[in-house]
C-alpha cells in the first residue's frame, strides 16, 4: 500500500525561525511531489512542486528531495504567524494520477 | 490561475436523504477530477478518479453504489451522497487536471463542500 508519512506535530516556531517540514513516501517509482498548505475548514493550495533531486527555492520556501532515500522537505524562512496552518506533502506515485497525501504537519508560529 | 468551484459549500441534510455535490473547472477543461473526503484532523482521503466520459475509478473502501459520480462534460463532475448517514458528514472536496504537459501534473482545488447529516 502506497503511504506518504509526516510527522502530525504541532512544530512550533518563533517568528522569523526557520520551520523544516519533512515528509517520506513508500513508493519507490513516484515521480512528482508536491507541497499543499491547509487553513482550518479550506481546501488546500499548493506551495511547490519538485520533480528533480536536490533543492527548488521559491522565494522564503525551499523544497528539497532525496529519491534515494525517498524523502521530501519543505523549509520555511523567516516563518510568519500567517504561515500557521496544517501542511500536507502528496506524491503522485509511479503508475498513478491522483495524489496520496501524508496526514499533514501543523505548523505554529508564535509572534 | 486555473479555478474550480464547488457547490453547494455547506449543506445539512437528514438522515436517508441524496446530497449531490457539483465541482466545475471554470477556466480550463478537466480531462480528470478527483473526489476526496477529509474528515476532522485527518488527511484528504482520495474516494475516486474520474475522466469525462468514463465510469469513475473507486478506491479500495468506497462503495461506488453510495457514491455516485458522473464527469459528463470537461467542465462539470458530480458527486452524489446516496442515503446519506451521520457518518457521510464530511469535507468533500474535488480537484481538476487538464491533459498533463510536460510531466506536470498540478490539479486544482475547488473549495469544498462540508456536508453534515443529521
Amino acid at each position: 500500500q502506497k503511504e506518504v508519512e509526516q510527522n502530525s506535530g504541532p512544530l512550533s516556531v518563533p517568528e522569523g525561525a526557520i520551520a523544516s517540514l519533512n515528509c517520506t513516501y513508500s513508493d519507490r517509482g513516484s515521480q512528482s511531489f508536491f507541497w499543499y498548505r491547509q487553513y482550518s475548514g479550506k481546501s488546500p493550495e499548493l506551495i511547490m512542486f519538485i520533480y528533480s533531486n536536490g533543492d527548488k527555492e521559491d522565494g522564503r520556501f525551499t523544497a528539497q528531495l532525496n529519491k534515494a532515500s525517498q524523502y521530501v522537505s519543505l523549509l520555511i524562512r523567516d516563518s510568519q504567524p500567517s504561515d500557521s496552518a496544517t501542511y500536507l506533502c502528496a506524491v503522485i506515485g509511479q503508475a498513478g494520477t491522483a495524489l496520496i497525501f501524508g496526514k499533514g504537519t501543523t505548523l505554529s508560529v508564535s509572534s | 490561475g486555473a479555478v474550480v468551484s464547488q457547490h453547494p459549500s455547506r449543506v445539512i441534510c437528514k438522515s436517508g436523504t441524496s446530497v449531490k455535490i457539483e465541482c466545475r473547472s471554470l477556466d480550463f477543461q478537466a480531462t480528470t477530477m478527483f473526489w476526496y473526503r477529509q474528515f476532522p484532523k485527518q488527511s484528504l482521503m482520495l474516494m475516486a478518479t474520474s475522466n469525462e466520459g468514463s465510469k469513475a475509478t473507486y478506491e479500495q473502501g468506497v462503495e461506488k453504489d453510495k457514491f455516485l459520480i458522473n464527469h459528463a462534460s470537461l467542465t462539470l463532475s458530480t458527486l452524489t451522497v446516496t442515503s446519506a448517514h451521520p457518518e457521510d458528514s464530511s469535507f468533500y472536496i474535488c480537484s481538476a487536471r487538464d491533459a498533463p504537459t510536460g510531466g506536470y501534473n498540478e490539479q486544482f482545488f475547488g473549495p469544498g463542500t462540508r456536508l453534515t447529516v443529521l
